[in-house]
């Protein structure tokens, strides 16, 4: 079956640092997502993607945040400059788009970013 | 407005009982009700999901109830095992969102023998 790769799975970095994330969504998926979850907190939306720019994003998705696909199958998200507050699991998610109005939205398995 | 609020926060049930988690939402535009359950170290994955136009969803053990005029749907998980003990999020979304999930504070279920 097919799934949403993430890569790292754990990564530890110094406060101001620059991170990237990377995630692989499922190859005919059109649609991509960011979500973060703060140790035992709620799953929180960050950005949606769609035809190569961000159709939304939340007020946590501020300037220090950024999104690419740099190629047919990344997905990728920057930290520019990690705060404390940054530690979290981060999720990649996709769905197919234009088949049905709502869509099973596939989840990978998360980086784990530890910011000291 | 945006909020999906979620009980309990934890819930025991014996082996063989009924698990019941309950959402409320507030956003009249949410028209889609996904269920997600988490494991320890791997992401969301979809249980099972709702469109308000019925009021209940049945698959297997798992079932939704969903009240559109209260606002508030459930989850009810039927003869509770053991493999079902994670945690439990609910969820909502709005075809004016581009279907951005908001989900619930989650449910860590646990079911004992």
């Amino acid at each position: 079956e097919p799934e949403v790769t993430q890569t790292p799975s754990h990564q530890v970095t110094q406060m101001g640092q620059e991170v990237i994330l990377r995630c692989v969504p499922i190859s005919n998926h059109l649609y991509f997502y960011w979500y973060r979850q703060i140790l035992g907190q709620k799953v929180e939306f960050l950005v949606s993607f769609y035809n190569n720019e961000i159709s939304e994003k939340s007020e946590i998705f501020d300037d220090q945040f950024s999104v690419e696909r740099p190629d047919g199958s990344n997905f990728t998200l920057k930290i520019r400059s990690t705060k404390l507050e940054d530690s979290a699991m981060y999720f990649c998610a996709s769905i197919r788009a234009g088949q049905a109005p709502w869509e099973t939205q596939y989840f990978g398995p998360g980086t784990r970013l530890l910011v000291l | 407005q945006q909020q999906v609020k979620q009980s309990p926060q934890s819930l025991i049930v014996q082996k063989g009982g009924i698990s019941i988690i309950n959402c409320a939402y507030e956003n009249t535009a949410f028209d889609y009700f996904p269920w997600y359950q988490q494991f320890p170290g791997k992401g969301p994955a979809l249980l099972i999901a709702i469109r308000p136009d019925v009021s209940e969803k049945k698959e297997g053990r798992f079932t939704i109830s969903f009240n559109k005029s209260a606002k508030q749907f459930s989850l009810h998980i039927m003869d509770s095992q053991p493999g079902d003990s994670a945690t439990y999020f609910c969820a909502a979304a709005s075809n004016f969102g581009n279907e951005k999930l908001t989900f619930g504070t989650g449910t860590r279920l646990t079911i004992i023998p």
